[in-house]
């Protein structure tokens, strides 16, 4: 079983349309949880961590449910920018972070 | 400032060759991580350096592959015996401390044929 399972997609969405991702996680552990944004032939970049108690930076809201080991990431008011693969990240103890697939997110104009 | 840097950015080799990706952490940083991402995959951790030992090589798929950071900045990533199923992207990344925020570097493409 993966450490961190996500919807492949793709996710073709209209811009201004509101887009929401999740994914799981097999440990019980673990302790830290990100998404990461990664654009076509580029390096994962840090979009943002997710805390217990839900966190927004700007249009994006992610969100953590330890109980359920799932974690989202909302995106509201998709832009033609936000076209990029979206990374759930989950840090287990030592320092190495598991990367989901990824989901492919393009927003249409 | 400067970023992670990786030399090369493309590497094309054939099976059975030996190679060396490079990696240039961003300065003053203390961890190193190598990861691989093979295509439609995310990354996959290989390597943890803190400082110049390997805090954790348990990612490492076999004994071809090996990792050295011998005074605590640059990294090289050595692999034996090429085979087919070692092309993927090859990806460093540093943090100021494990618990920071890890950088990555653009990656070298590996192919082997």
């Amino acid at each position: 079983r993966k450490e961190v399972e996500q919807d492949p997609g793709p996710f073709n969405v209209p811009e201004g349309a509101t887009v929401a991702f999740n994914c799981t996680y097999s440990n019980s552990a673990s302790q830290s949880f990100f998404w990461y944004r990664q654009d076509c032939r580029k390096e994962p970049k840090l979009l943002m961590s997710v805390y217990s108690s839900g966190n927004e930076d700007g249009r994006f809201t992610a969100q953590l449910n330890r109980a359920s080991q799932y974690i989202s990431l909302l995106i509201r008011d998709s832009k033609l920018s936000d076209s990029a693969t979206y990374l759930c990240v989950v840090k287990t103890g030592a320092n190495n972070l598991f990367f989901g697939t990824g989901t492919r997110l393009t927003v249409i104009p | 400032g400067a970023g992670v840097s990786q030399t090369p950015s493309n590497k094309v080799t054939e099976k059975g060759k030996y190679v060396e990706l490079r990696c240039d952490p961003i300065s003053g940083h203390t961890a190193l991580y190598w990861y691989r991402q093979s295509l439609g995959q995310g990354p996959e951790f290989l390597i943890y350096f803190q400082g110049t030992g390997a805090a954790d090589d348990s990612g490492l798929p076999n004994d071809r592959f090996f990792a050295v950071r011998p005074e605590g900045s640059v990294s090289t990533l050595k692999i034996q015996r090429t085979e087919r199923g070692d092309s993927a992207v090859y990806l460093c990344a540093s943090s100021f401390t494990p618990d920071n925020e890890q950088f990555f570097g653009p990656g070298t493409r590996l192919t082997v044929l």
